[in-house]
């Protein structure tokens, strides 16, 4: 079957030190990739996605991933954290040939400490 | 709306009764999901709408959940005889395109379910 796997349940960093929560997906044909984040008694906002185009993907808040079909991985990373980061991050994937459907991570808690 | 809507936000019930859970999707969104979060877990799909039909509710986990939706509009996920491993977030989201690799959801806040 096909998943997602995120390599961190937790991870912690400090104010304005760089953040990289890491994500490898099965390989299949070309997938779409997305990062959410769930901030604590809010919806799942959409982070950035990846559909073929740019492997290098920018999002909302600084962030960004980079599509690296080798290594089959797409980790999402910010150069500055901020204490208004600290959440739950989701990676993503959905595949054509499952007809779309969206197969979540099991999830990375971000901490961030001042 | 202007975002996807959940209710109740918050349900405690016993075990063995009946509870319903509601989506009101973004106006216009044509495609609407469910799906249930436990506890320190990812998201589970449990099915999809495309319109009032259901293409896909291979999620399900048994016979005691359905679900329906009004033409383009509200959904409801009911759960019959709930039992302890119920308890979860039910989250649901709707988006305007239909079913695709590409799909961009937007997500309601939940709705958390308590089965004592």
């Amino acid at each position: 079957a096909q998943s997602v796997t995120q390599l961190d349940s937790h991870v912690s960093v400090s104010e304005g030190t760089p953040v990289l929560l890491r994500c490898n997906y099965s390989s299949s044909y070309s997938p779409s990739l997305f990062w959410y984040v769930q901030h604590p008694n809010k919806g799942l906002q959409l982070l950035l996605k990846y559909t073929s185009a740019a492997t290098l993907v920018k999002g909302i808040n600084g962030f960004e991933a980079e599509f690296k079909k080798s290594e089959t991985s797409f980790h999402l990373t910010k150069p500055s954290a901020h204490m208004s980061d600290a959440a739950e991050y989701f990676c993503v994937v959905s595949y054509y040939n499952q007809g779309g459907k969206l197969i979540f991570g099991q999830g990375t808690e971000l901490s961030v400490k001042p | 709306g202007a975002g996807v809507s959940q209710s109740p936000s918050n349900k405690v019930t016993e075990k063995g009764k009946d509870v319903e859970l509601r989506c009101d999707p973004i106006s216009g969104h044509t495609a609407l999901y469910w799906y249930r979060q436990r506890l320190g877990q990812g998201l589970e799909f449990l099915i999809y709408f495309q319109g009032n039909s259901a293409p896909d509710k291979s999620g399900l986990p048994s016979d005691r959940f359905s679900a329906e939706r009004t033409g383009e509009s509200v959904s409801t996920l009911t759960i019959q005889r709930t039992q302890q491993e119920d308890s979860a977030v039910y989250l649901c989201a709707s988006s305007p395109q239909p079913y695709s690799g590409a799909n961009v959801l937007t997500f309601g806040a939940g709705s958390r379910l308590t089965v004592l």
